[in-house]
């Protein structure tokens, strides 16, 4: 069965700092990688995929991932954070022929001006 | 453009108690899921549906119930309301496929009591 695990909890970062929030997966088969944000009392909202192809994958806001395959990994990337990148980030993984959306646990961003 | 629409917002139940919780959306999307949200669990799938007249467990369907006579509606039915199904409920659709994003509401927080 597939599974995700993001190892922090929380993340805090200086504003116009790079950010990384972490991600690795199990499945068994090829993945199809997801991630999600949640801001308060909203529901999620998706930011950016890897499917195939190229390992760096650009999303929304500025906001990019990339696919280590060897790792098992799909790290968020930011070169430069905002304030209102605070939010809860959810990496999501479904396996090739599956039909489920698998989530982590979530990792809040707190970024500080 | 409604997308993914949760109704109600909010509510208390008291244990033993039954209640819908309704989901609809106007994508025409094929695939629709329910997902309960847990501080520091992430989101667990109850159940999901590829169409009309489909439905299939999930991680998580003790207690819930679920039918899907229409593409646009996904309902979840709670029998007898425990304090462990207090959570944030989340609805979701995609038009399917793996590598297609999932469109969520924007939930719905209910307290058993």
């Amino acid at each position: 069965a597939q599974s995700v695990a993001q190892p922090e909890d929380q993340v805090n970062v200086a504003e116009g700092n790079p950010l990384t929030v972490k991600c690795t997966y199990s499945v068994s088969g090829n993945p199809y990688l997801f991630w999600y944000v949640q801001y308060p009392n909203r529901g999620l909202q998706f930011l950016l995929k890897y499917i195939t192809g190229d390992n760096l994958v650009k999303g929304s806001y500025g906001f990019e991932a990339e696919f280590n395959k060897s790792q098992t990994s799909f790290h968020l990337k930011k070169p430069s954070a905002l304030v209102s990148d605070s939010a809860l980030y959810f990496c999501a993984v479904r396996e090739g022929g599956g039909n489920k959306l698998v989530f982590g646990a979530g990792t809040i961003l707190r970024v500080k001006s | 453009n409604a997308g993914v629409t949760q109704t109600p917002k909010f509510r208390i139940l008291k244990i033993g108690q039954s209640m819908t919780l309704q989901c609809a959306q106007d994508m025409n999307h094929n695939y629709m899921y329910w997902y309960r949200q847990d501080p520091g669990m992430g989101l667990k799938l109850i159940y999901y549906s590829v169409g009309a007249g489909i439905t299939d467990k999930g991680e998580v369907p003790n207690g819930y119930n679920v039918s899907r006579s229409t593409t646009e509606d996904f309902p979840l039915r709670l029998e007898l309301a425990a304090p462990s199904q207090t959570s944030v409920y989340f609805c979701a659709s995609n038009v399917g496929g793996l590598n297609t994003e999932a469109f969520f509401g924007q939930g719905t927080r209910l307290t058993v009591v």
